[in-house]
């Protein structure tokens, strides 16, 4: 089964600093991977994925993320955050389910770490 | 577009009653899914449905029910609710059906059970 760790249930960083948000992963097969970010009580939105090609894979907002394969890493980064980042940020990866016999997919995600970007 | 919309925003139950949660999009997207959301625990999928006719559990399934009779509307029914089941629950679309697209996800019911 696939899965998600997101190793910081908390990361602080002053505002225009860079910050990053750490995710690894495991699943079987190419990876499939997400990040969302949510600002409080509202849902999920999407930032970026990777499916294939460049390592570094850009998306909204001004955020990056970097695959890498040897370390099973799809951290997510930004080069100078904003007091208005400040937010929950989810990475997911994409697994196989064979649970009804015929395979069909699902996203499994991490646990969630909070930003919180200093004035 | 209204996007993906859900019905009620909050609710509160007793244990032992049952009510249906409300999901609607509006995109044609074959693939939808509801999640719980707890505290420390990120997104736990319950279950999915890739097409009209079509469910799947997924990691949390027990205690609810599914079913997918139109491409537009996955209701979610939980059949008698438990403390357990104090949770926000979101409903989520996917273009994909193979999920290579985002997901979007719907404002959220945040559900309590006394």
């Amino acid at each position: 089964a696939q899965s998600v760790a997101q190793p910081e249930d908390q990361v602080n960083v002053a505002e225009g600093n860079p910050l990053t948000v750490k995710c690894t992963y495991s699943v079987s097969g190419n990876p499939y991977l997400f990040w969302y970010v949510q600002y409080p009580n509202r849902g999920l939105q999407f930032l970026l994925k990777y499916i294939t090609g460049d390592n570094l894979v850009k998306g909204s907002y001004g955020f990056e993320a970097e695959f890498n394969k040897s370390q099973t890493s799809f951290h997510l980064k930004k080069p100078s955050a904003l007091v208005s980042d400040s937010a929950l940020y989810f990475c997911a990866v994409r697994g196989l389910s064979f649970s009804s016999g015929a395979g069909s997919y699902q996203l499994t995600f991490g646990k969630g770490t909070k930003l919180s970007v200093i004035p | 577009n209204a996007g993906v919309t859900q019905t009620p925003k909050f609710q509160v139950l007793k244990t032992g009653q049952s009510m249906t949660l409300q999901c609607a999009q509006d995109m044609n997207h074959e693939y939808m899914s509801w999640y719980r959301q707890d505290p420390g625990m990120g997104l736990r999928l319950i279950h999915y449905s890739v097409g009209a006719g079509i469910t799947d559990q997924g990691e949390v399934p027990n205690g609810y029910n599914v079913s997918r009779s139109t491409t537009e509307d996955f209701p979610l029914r939980l059949l008698s609710a438990a403390p357990s089941q104090t949770s926000v629950y979101f409903c989520a679309s996917s273009y994909s059906p193979s999920l290579v697209t985002e997901q979007f996800f719907g404002p959220g019911t945040r559900l309590t059970v006394l």
